[in-house]
């Protein structure tokens, strides 16, 4: 089974400063890894994924994250945060090669509330 | 514009009674999935399908139950069974049961009187 821990509850900086929100994860097998925002009474929206490849994802609003196999993380980063990126940030995991009853399960981290003050 | 749809927003429900709340989606995705969101605590996979016909238990089912009569719609009934149905209910939905990325609706919220 896989498992996935955001290490920081809450998050607060100022606009324009930089940002780092943390995710690591527990699993025996390799995994597919993302991030999902979520605005306020909003569903969740798909940041950024890691599948393969390149280790460093990006999305199109200035978000990246690295997937560090070594150290089970895959933490993300903003290097200028705006008044509109505060939101709730999940971090999640799946393992698409377990066997058994694996379905693709997406395992949830707890939830990052990331605020950006003026 | 394809997408997931949930209803409704809002919903209100007395204790003992059961209520049901939609998902439908225009993707022509197998795959659709059911979570719970309670503060602090992330989400809960509740039930999931990969295909008509066909669901299975996720970690927390007890109290709730679904169908998958379409392909495009999978309703879920939170019935009088289960103890703490106030949440915020999440729908998604993945083009296969595996690998692929899963898309969220934008959620109902229930509160229980």
């Amino acid at each position: 089974a896989q498992s996935v821990t955001q290490l920081d509850s809450q998050v607060p900086v100022f606009e324009e400063a930089p940002v780092e929100l943390r995710c690591n994860y527990s699993s025996s097998v390799s995994v597919y890894l993302f991030w999902y925002v979520q605005y306020p009474n909003q569903g969740l929206q798909l940041l950024l994924k890691y599948l393969s490849g390149s280790t460093l994802v990006e999305s199109i609003n200035g978000f990246e994250a690295e997937f560090n196999k070594s150290q089970t993380s895959f933490h993300l980063r903003k290097p200028s945060v705006h008044i509109s990126d505060t939101a709730e940030y999940f971090c999640a995991v799946t393992a698409p090669g377990a066997g058994g009853t694996s379905y693709g399960k997406l395992t949830f981290g707890q939830g990052t509330i990331l605020t950006v003050h003026p | 514009d394809g997408g997931i749809t949930q209803s409704p927003k809002y919903l209100f429900r007395k204790e003992g009674q059961n209520v049901t709340l939609s998902c439908e989606q225009n993707l022509n995705h197998d795959a659709m999935y059911w979570y719970r969101q309670d503060p602090g605590q992330g989400l809960r996979l509740i039930y999931y399908s990969q295909i008509v016909n066909d669901f299975q238990k996720g970690d927390i089912a007890e109290g709730y139950s679904v169908s998958r009569e379409k392909k495009e719609s999978f309703p879920l009934t939170v019935t009088s069974a289960q103890k703490n149905p106030t949440a915020f209910y999440l729908c998604a939905s993945s083009l296969t049961r595996t690998t692929d990325t899963q898309y969220f609706g934008p959620g109902t919220r229930l509160t229980v009187l």
